[in-house]
């Protein structure tokens, strides 16, 4: 059965640091990984995903991730946060066509 | 662009009532899923359809029913409401082929009291 762990529940970090939300899977079957930011009362909006092909994905707002099969793992990386990206950070993973899987997700809080 | 239109946004009922919740999913998208999300929880999957058809199922309790109509808009209803049954309803949708996102609603809050 596929799974997600997100080991942190909460990230705090300064404005202008960099910044990594964990994220493993498993899975016996390849799979699709998503990155979903969700904001205050809003919706669930996708901010990268793997689907095959390079192992790098980028976002368009700075974000990038890294599908490493070895361990499992699809962490989350910017290299310099502001405060707009405070939210909750889902990953979630998905085989084939099928339903998504979510973490638990990670609260990050931009301080100034 | 087209988004996935969900209704109402916000929905108060009391224990034991019912409820139904809306979802006109982006055109020509084929698929739909529902998701729960209660406080501070990830989105659980509810239900799902693929042409009118349930093609998966989560979660869902007897009590919640779902159906895709000939339009492919989705109606989730809830009967015998809880009070553990307010949550974040989420309806997604995408076209079904591999290598394709799911795009989310904006939610319904639904607070039964």
């Amino acid at each position: 059965a596929q799974s997600v762990t997100q080991l942190d529940s909460q990230v705090p970090v300064f404005e202008e640091a960099p910044v990594e939300l964990r994220c493993n899977y498993s899975s016996s079957v390849s799979v699709y990984l998503f990155w979903y930011v969700q904001y205050p009362n809003q919706g669930l909006q996708l901010l990268l995903k793997y689907l095959s092909g390079s192992t790098l994905v980028e976002s368009i707002n700075g974000f990038e991730a890294e599908f490493n099969k070895s361990q499992t793992s699809f962490h989350l990386r910017k290299p310099s946060v502001h405060i707009s990206d405070t939210a909750e950070y889902f990953c979630a993973v998905s085989y084939s066509t099928d339903k998504l899987i979510f973490g638990t997700g990670t609260r990050l809080q931009v301080f100034p | 662009a087209a988004g996935v239109i969900q209704s109402p946004r916000h929905l108060i009922k009391e224990k034991r009532e019912t409820a139904t919740l809306k979802c006109y999913p982006i055109p020509r998208h084929d698929t739909v899923y529902w998701y729960q999300q209660g406080p501070g929880q990830d989105p659980q999957f509810l239900i799902s359809f693929y042409e009118k058809m349930q093609s998966d199922k989560g979660s869902i309790p007897d009590r919640f029913s779902a159906q895709q109509f000939s339009d492919y808009h989705s109606e989730l209803n809830m009967s015998s409401l809880e009070l553990g049954d307010s949550a974040l309803y989420f309806c997604a949708s995408k076209l079904e082929v591999i290598g394709t996102e799911a795009f989310f609603g904006q939610g319904t809050r639904l607070t039964v009291v």
